[in-house]
């Protein structure tokens, strides 16, 4: 059964203070690994797509990068509105989609 | 329209009436994930369709669960008899193609009391 899991559950930054998410997964054939921003009583939006080791994507203040084991997000100098709750999403073989539980995000000011 | 869209937005029904959740999927869009979620948690994969195939159902929780896309379009999730349990948040998601990103709708509010 796929599997992905993210850490920390929760991560307090003061602004300005970069840090990363980890999400780990083990899934039979990846297609793609997505990662989602949720804001509270939202549904989640899309950020990324990775689909290879080695790939990376950014996005302002974000960046994505993929192994063959995990993906990290990067959140540089991080400002208050980029608090949330990110979520990561792998892509089986058969196309089912299959999310962690997310990292919380709060940034104080 | 312009994004997924999900009604009603909140549902509140008693205990063993059945609900129908309906979601109608960004113009265009092949693929349709349901996904259940609890407060603090991640969307948990419900089942999946292909235009009008439901292609994975292994996530409905139990035979009081279906779903069905009947035009490869507009989505139906009907709960039967429902129970206290199935009080959650329902979301749906669409995609251009079936390994391209998802786009969430609002989601469907339901309490069972």
């Amino acid at each position: 059964e796929d599997q992905v899991t993210q850490s920390p559950e929760a991560l307090r930054l003061q602004e300005g203070e970069s840090s990363s998410l980890n999400c780990s997964y083990t899934v039979s054939g990846l297609r793609g690994l997505f990662w989602y921003r949720q804001d509270p009583g939202k549904g989640p939006e899309f950020l990324f797509t990775l689909y290879s080791a080695g790939e990376e994507k950014e996005k302002e203040r974000l960046k994505a990068t993929l192994t063959k084991k995990e993906s990290f997000l990067h959140i540089t100098a991080p400002k208050p509105e980029d608090s949330a709750t990110y979520l990561c999403a792998v892509q089986a073989m058969d196309y089912k989609l299959s999310f962690g539980a997310g990292t919380t995000v709060t940034v104080r000011a | 329209g312009a994004g997924v869209s999900q009604s009603p937005r909140y549902k509140v029904t008693k205990r063993g009436q059945d609900v129908a959740l309906r979601c109608d999927p960004i113009s265009g869009h092949v693929s349709l994930y349901w996904y259940r979620q609890a407060l603090g948690q991640g969307p948990e994969f419900l089942t999946y369709f292909n235009y009008e195939a439901q292609q994975d159902k292994s996530g409905l929780p139990n035979d009081r669960f279906s779903a069905e896309r009947p035009e490869g379009s507009i989505s139906t999730l009907t709960i039967q008899r429902t129970e206290q349990r199935d009080s959650a948040m329902y979301r749906c998601a669409s995609s251009l193609e079936q390994a391209t990103e998802a786009f969430f709708g609002q989601g469907t509010r339901l309490t069972v009391v």
